[in-house]
């Protein structure tokens, strides 16, 4: 079964607005990393925020990771049509090397 | 190569055929990774591999799944006896090391589809 659990499951906004979704997961991590993928292009990493780490940025990316929530949320800022895509959230777990991903939230940005 | 290749892109089959798929890594990539996405779902984990060896192989869905790989570089996954419940996209991942930060980068994968 799939740990990571995105909120919501899909946005729309318009172009210029922020989105944020969230991503909680079930236990102690070494990692979360966020990924997008559209059906053009696949999956391509985004960010990746290790355990003792509480936010980062790239670019317009802003991930926040709450270890005591087991939760990260990402933040794109001033959207674009071109950011319409899914975005899941994948954890690795400590003492392990299988990735977990979440369900994905599918964003919508409407020029 | 550039990037990560699968192949076939699209397979479609008949239930209880076999079928193997193919991923080529980024060269020099140690890591590679196996994982399936069935319809608007998110990635299910198979397998990982590091160089030829597969420490886990727990997230096969069967007996039916088996992956290999040889020489530190190309991977087949091979379902036998498909079923249509296979249907799903397969994607191969590969990464510089089996390591907490290294990024993993993705192939196109492959579309199966079992009638």
């Amino acid at each position: 079964s799939q740990q990571g659990e995105e909120d919501p499951q899909a946005l729309s906004i318009q172009e210029g607005e922020n989105a944020t979704m969230n991503c909680s997961y079930k236990t102690s991590i070494n990692n979360l990393q966020w990924y997008r993928q559209n059906s053009g292009r696949g999956l391509v990493h985004l960010i990746l925020i290790r355990s003792n780490e509480r936010e980062k940025h790239s670019g317009r990316l802003r991930v926040t990771l709450d270890t005591s929530k087991k939760s990260s949320s990402l933040l794109i800022t001033a959207s674009r049509a071109a950011d319409t895509a899914s975005y899941f959230c994948a954890t690795l777990s400590s003492g392990t090397y299988k990735y977990i991903f979440g369900t994905g939230t599918r964003l919508k940005v409407l020029a | 190569g550039a990037g990560v290749s699968q192949s076939p892109s699209n397979k479609v089959t008949e239930k209880g055929k076999d079928v193997e798929l193919r991923c080529d890594p980024i060269s020099g990539h140690t890591a590679l990774y196996w994982y399936r996405q069935s319809l608007g779902q998110g990635l299910e984990f198979l397998i990982y591999f590091q160089g030829n060896s597969a420490p886990d192989k727990s997230g096969l869905p069967s007996d039916r799944f088996s992956a290999e790989r040889t020489g530190g570089s190309v991977s087949t996954l091979t379902i036998q006896r498909t079923q249509q419940e296979d249907s799903a996209v397969y994607l191969c991942a590969s990464s510089l090391a089996l390591g907490s930060a290294d990024t993993q980068y993705f192939g196109p994968g492959t579309r199966l589809t079992v009638l």
